[in-house]
């Protein structure tokens, strides 16, 4: 299948600082892709999505000004969490589909970025 | 808003048993995925499931939806140890140009499996 490959798979930072997270679609392109968080015991909470070209979606309640997105090309997307505090802290993953088939499509999944803020 | 609901949240089996999880969803669609989630990793694609009546099998794994009752099944046949993960169903909302939208996801199932 295909892949997307994020990096990095795990980050520290520091209460204040800003952490960038990218997300690549190795082998094919993808001209959306999306972004999710997953709390402790929890299940993924779609983000964002991000459109190569032009602004993201924001879901409801996800600030924009903290999580700034940037969707370059039709294989790299970037998650930026600015000014990060501890409660930041979370499992961040990215997906993006892959078409096969005509319109018949399967979302691919990085392996997942591990942020803890101190 | 799409509502998917996913149960049980927790099972606990034995190995050499067999059961059933259920995916239900509130909106019309014919695109279902499962996967399966290992500790502190990401996604594993299971099964995609792309029209009614469609029923995928591997291994131990057998899926199923019914696009009309809005009803995905994930069936476990004897299960081993090695099937204790998280597991995941989520439907794809299309938008009005026959787009992927986006995937929402049922709260999981925590399958431990014991020996």
């Amino acid at each position: 299948g295909a892949v997307v490959s994020q990096h990095p798979s795990r980050v520290i930072c520091k209460s204040g600082t800003s952490v960038k997270i990218e997300c690549r679609s190795l082998d094919f392109q993808a001209t959306t892709m999306f972004w999710y968080r997953q709390f402790p015991k929890q299940s993924l909470m779609l983000m964002a999505t991000s459109n190569e070209g032009s602004k993201a979606t924001y879901e409801q309640g996800v600030e924009k000004d903290k999580f700034l997105i940037n969707h370059a090309s039709l294989t790299l997307s970037t998650l930026t969490v600015t000014s990060a505090h501890p409660e930041d802290s979370s499992f961040y993953i990215c997906s993006a589909f892959d078409s096969y088939f005509g319109s018949n499509t399967e979302a691919f999944f990085g392996q997942g970025t591990r942020l803890t803020v101190v | 808003e799409l509502k998917v609901e996913q149960n049980p949240l927790f099972l606990s089996m034995q190995e050499g048993k067999n059961y059933t999880i259920y995916c239900n969803y509130s909106t019309t669609s014919d695109r279902l995925y499962w996967y399966r989630q290992d500790p502190g990793k990401s996604l594993e694609s299971l099964f995609v499931l792309l029209s009614n009546g469609a029923v995928k099998q591997e291994g131990r794994l057998m899926a199923s939806l019914d696009t009309k009752a809005r009803l995905s099944t994930l069936h476990i046949t004897a299960a081993v140890h090695d099937l204790s993960a998280t597991y995941f169903c989520a439907v794809d909302e299309i938008n009005s140009g026959g787009s992927n939208y986006k995937l929402t996801f049922g709260k999981g199932t925590l399958l431990t499996v014991n020996p």
